[in-house]
């Protein structure tokens, strides 16, 4: 199985910073990655596939890039609606499988 | 718009089955379906998807043997089957519509989920 290593697990911010987030595959996966945005009690929201590729109606400020093992996730200036958990998900092979999350936080 | 309804909560003994509806609305039902589950607290792990066409599956080798996906094209729905329950069984089951975009479909991300369902396994 393809391990999906996130980091950091946990950042505390402020409205208006700039928040990159990073995801690294055990082994190269191309641009097979996708971002999802969780918030408490709801499922989860597509916000990139293809590594770089914005879901429609998710916003300008987020942005993802990346390839083979190494990715990462940027919100350009992070909104109060922002403050959730984050999954990067490879779609290379199966088993699908997922990072362990970062939580945004508000400092 | 695809909307996704999952039927309403369910506990369960150790041992039991359980059964997960995911209903879909404002489009057709042609995409490939995925299942997935979070434990309270934990991280998502992918079960696996089903052909709403073909009704061919692709299960993860971890639950391959205690789950079972259908679909009644007729009513467009789709449903997930998890036998011989553990306690660790317990979380919120997903489901989620293959989101593709190109012509070798499924693509494999996931967009829009159902809502989530709590099955909570406990004696």
């Amino acid at each position: 199985d393809i391990q999906m290593t996130q980091s950091p697990s946990s950042v505390s911010a402020s409205v208006g910073d700039r928040v990159t987030i990073t995801c690294r595959a055990s082994q190269g996966i191309s641009s097979w990655l996708a971002w999802y945005q969780q918030k408490p009690g709801k499922a989860p929201k597509l916000l990139i596939y293809s590594a770089s590729s914005l879901q429609s109606g998710v916003p300008s400020r987020f942005s993802g890039s990346g390839s083979e093992t190494d990715f990462s996730l940027t919100i350009s200036s992070l909104q109060p609606e922002d403050f959730a958990t984050y999954y990067c998900q490879q779609a290379k092979s199966f088993p699908l499988t997922f990072g362990g999350g970062t939580k945004v936080e508000i400092e | 718009q695809v909307q996704l309804v999952q039927s309403g909560a369910e506990v369960k003994k150790p041992g039991a089955s359980v059964q997960v509806s995911c209903k879909a609305s404002g489009h057709t039902f042609n995409g490939y379906m995925h299942w997935l589950r979070q434990a309270p607290g934990q991280g998502l792990e992918w079960m696996g998807w089903i052909s709403p066409n073909s009704g061919g599956t692709n299960y993860a080798q971890k639950f391959q043997g205690r789950v079972t996906m259908t679909r009644d094209t007729s009513i467009r729905t789709a449903y997930m089957e998890l036998s011989r329950l553990r306690s660790d069984d317990t979380a919120v089951y997903y489901c989620a519509r293959d989101y593709c975009t190109t012509t070798s479909c499924p693509d494999n991300w996931f967009d829009p989920w159902g809502q989530g369902t709590l099955v909570t396994v406990s004696s």
